[in-house]
């Protein structure tokens, strides 16, 4: 089955420190990648959908220049939390798709971040 | 940004009861999916409908997606312990197709 792998699955840092993760699909060519950020007991949230080679397209509230988002090759997209501070601390989720709108997303197991 | 409603939030019952778990919208949806989640891994899908009015069964499980493609339901028959988790529905929309997560409810089965 299709396997999408996210990197580091958990990372704990100082205040101010940009963090970087990793969403790479394993055995299929992603075109679209999705982003998820998700609090204690609470429901996943759509940050933002990014296709292979453009620019990513960010949900309403989602500030880009804090979260920025790579998906420069068609098996790999990267998260960035720039400068973050403890209110970033949160549950990030990857998702990953291939060919057509209809294809199923492959979500990744998370990568749980906090900010000290 | 679509939203999503589920009731209950949250849901704790005993071993061989039987439950529901609504997910409402005024939105329409090309499609609508069932989620469990186990804390600290990402979601695993349980089934996606497609049509207004179908009806999917898997084991004990059964799904239901509303005639107007709004709201869904999933009805659990004799829940077990390992039922245990966060269920989520997400529905189709906007130009690429996104996946907008309702609100979850979290079910605890005692055993």
């Amino acid at each position: 089955g299709a396997v999408v792998s996210q990197h580091p699955s958990r990372v704990i840092c100082k205040s101010g420190t940009s963090v970087k993760i990793e969403c790479r699909s394993l055995d299929f060519q992603a075109t679209t990648m999705f982003w998820y950020r998700q609090f204690p007991k609470q429901s996943l949230m759509l940050m933002a959908t990014s296709n292979e080679g453009s620019k990513a397209t960010y949900e309403q509230g989602v500030e880009k220049d804090k979260f920025l988002i790579n998906h420069a090759s068609l098996t790999l997209s990267t998260l960035t939390v720039t400068s973050a501070h403890p209110e970033d601390s949160s549950f990030y989720i990857c998702s990953a798709r291939s060919g057509t709108v209809n294809q199923p997303q492959h979500f990744g197991d998370g990568t749980r971040l906090s900010i000290l | 940004t679509q939203l999503l409603e589920q009731s209950p939030q949250f849901l704790s019952i005993q071993e061989g009861e039987n439950l529901t778990v609504y997910c409402n919208s005024s939105s329409v949806f090309s499609s609508l999916q069932w989620y469990r989640q186990e804390p600290g891994e990402g979601p695993v899908l349980l089934v996606t409908v497609v049509t207004g009015g179908e009806v999917k069964k898997l084991k004990r499980l059964t799904f239901q997606f509303g005639d107007a493609r709004k709201d869904s339901s999933l009805h659990i028959t004799a829940a077990q312990p390992g039922d245990t988790g966060l269920y989520l529905c997400a529905g189709a929309s906007g130009p690429g197709n996104q996946f907008y997560f309702g609100t979850g409810t979290s079910l605890t089965v005692i055993p």
